[in-house]
């Protein structure tokens, strides 16, 4: 059975501090790992990572995916309160059929604190 | 604006009255999706759709049913509510790449639309 696995589920820092998330995937035919933010309404688009070992970054979040050992960062430096919100992983996959399903782990809670 | 929009927001009904969840998008996309979130399960997909007249059960489809009439248009329908059905629900939109079977994975999701069965 598919399945994307997110740790820590919850977290909680200071301003300033870098965090790092995880994600760990179980998937057939995997295309693609993709990053949300949730705030308290519907998940805002971070990142999709389609290939192992190239960061991408936007302002102080970057992301990285390992094909091998199966599973991706987020990493956001310098951590702000509005950075507070829920981090979700989603995998998406080839082939035919729901090629649009996006499979979704838990999602990690973080609290930044000022 | 490319948005998806879903309405009613907020919806409080009891077991057994029929509702339905309407969602729109303006971006022209063939994918669309329904997803509920529950506190520790994450977001499960209930149905989608690859486009007009095309549409299937995804991971919890059970008490639901959609229709795609329009490609823009992609409702959620409760025939008969139950409590268990109380979850926040989103819509999403995607494009597909077609033929090849990959598929352009961003979605944009609706603000969302919390319904509680009493």
């Amino acid at each position: 059975e598919d399945k994307v696995v997110q740790s820590p589920l919850s977290l909680v820092v200071h301003e300033g501090d870098t965090v790092t998330l995880n994600c760990s995937y179980e998937v057939t035919n995997f295309r693609s790992l993709l990053w949300y933010k949730q705030e308290k309404k519907a998940p805002t688009f971070l990142f999709m990572l389609t290939s192992s070992g190239i960061e991408k970054k936007s302002g102080r979040l970057s992301s990285i995916l390992d094909k091998k050992e199966l599973f991706s960062i987020l990493n956001i430096t310098a951590t702000q309160t509005g950075d507070s919100a829920v981090y979700l992983c989603a995998v998406s996959r080839v082939g035919s059929g729901n090629t649009g399903k996006l499979i979704f782990g838990q999602g990690t809670t973080l609290q930044v604190k000022p | 604006e490319a948005q998806v929009t879903q309405n009613p927001r907020y919806l409080i009904t009891v077991t057994g009255k029929k509702l339905t969840v309407t969602c729109s998008q303006n971006m022209n996309h063939e994918y669309m999706s329904w997803y509920r979130q529950d506190p520790g399960l994450g977001l499960r997909q209930i149905y989608y759709s690859m486009n007009v007249e095309v549409t299937d059960k995804g991971d919890v489809p059970e008490g639901y049913k959609v229709s795609r009439k329009e490609k823009r248009n992609f409702p959620l329908i409760l025939e008969s509510p139950s409590p268990n059905q109380t979850s926040l629900y989103f819509c999403a939109s995607s494009l597909l790449v077609s033929g090849s079977g990959f598929s352009y994975n961003e979605q944009f999701f609706g603000p969302g639309t919390r319904l509680t069965v009493l």
